[in-house]
């Protein structure tokens, strides 16, 4: 069964840093292009960033470009969002997601439970 | 970067109701379009991808249709658990955005 499990949300100040993590299961980790998707408290769905199955290519959106980072850890099907300098407005839950095809252009077909980030002093 | 619009935002529909979402992209993405369901408290679920190729395990009511800039999500039928917001979401390009989002709820 395929499960990804996010950890490492939780209150951090503006400025500050936090780093995600997601445990993968029930697939070949390194085989799958991964993302973070997330949702501020009421509103819609905002796509942050994909990995390829190898850690080789990276995207972001241009909103966290420059201050987050993603990446990845085969031998231990862990991904990974180290985010700094965080703003009022990185508030939100954040969804580790496995593609559902290779490419990292295919769309998430599992997603974690999310972990909530909350941005405030 | 390509903007994704959707309508309604909102809907109000009865049970057994046939529902039709749109989704237009601000240049043409091909069939690289995707649709999910949201339920409230509840990660996303894929229903279609490339445009209208069903995810296993959906309900063949879902349906998909449309290429280039412009999409549609159709519910043949209205089920009780089908009342969620939909989100369409491009995939054509990086950064692969998302649809505002439809709410459809019961009437």
């Amino acid at each position: 069964e395929v499960q990804v499990l996010e950890s490492g949300g939780g209150l951090v100040q503006p400025g500050g840093s936090l780093r995600l993590s997601c445990a993968a299961s029930g697939f070949t980790f390194s085989s799958y292009a991964m993302s973070w998707v997330r949702q501020a408290p009421g509103t819609g769905l905002e796509w942050v960033s994909t990995i390829s199955g190898s850690g080789g290519n990276t995207y972001y959106a241009d909103s966290v470009k420059g201050r987050f980072t993603i990446s990845r850890d085969n031998s231990k099907n862990t991904l990974y969002m180290q985010m700094n300098s965080l703003r009022a407005e990185d508030t939100a839950v954040y969804y580790c997601t496995k593609g559902y095809c290779t490419s990292t252009s295919c769309p998430p077909d599992y997603w974690g439970q999310g972990t909530l980030v909350t941005v405030s002093s | 970067d390509i903007q994704m619009t959707q309508s309604p935002s909102s809907l109000s529909a009865s049970v057994g109701d046939r529902v039709t979402i749109t989704c237009r992209a601000s240049q043409s993405i091909s069939n690289y379009l995707n649709w999910y369901q949201q339920k409230p408290g509840k990660a996303p679920k894929l229903l279609i991808y490339a445009a209208s190729s069903l995810q296993s395990g959906v309900p063949s009511r879902f349906s998909g249709s449309g290429s280039g800039t412009d999409f549609t999500l159709t519910i043949s039928s209205l089920q009780p658990e089908d009342f969620a917001t939909y989100y369409c979401q491009q995939s054509y390009s990086s950064p692969f955005t998302f649809g505002p989002g439809t709410k459809v709820d019961i009437k």
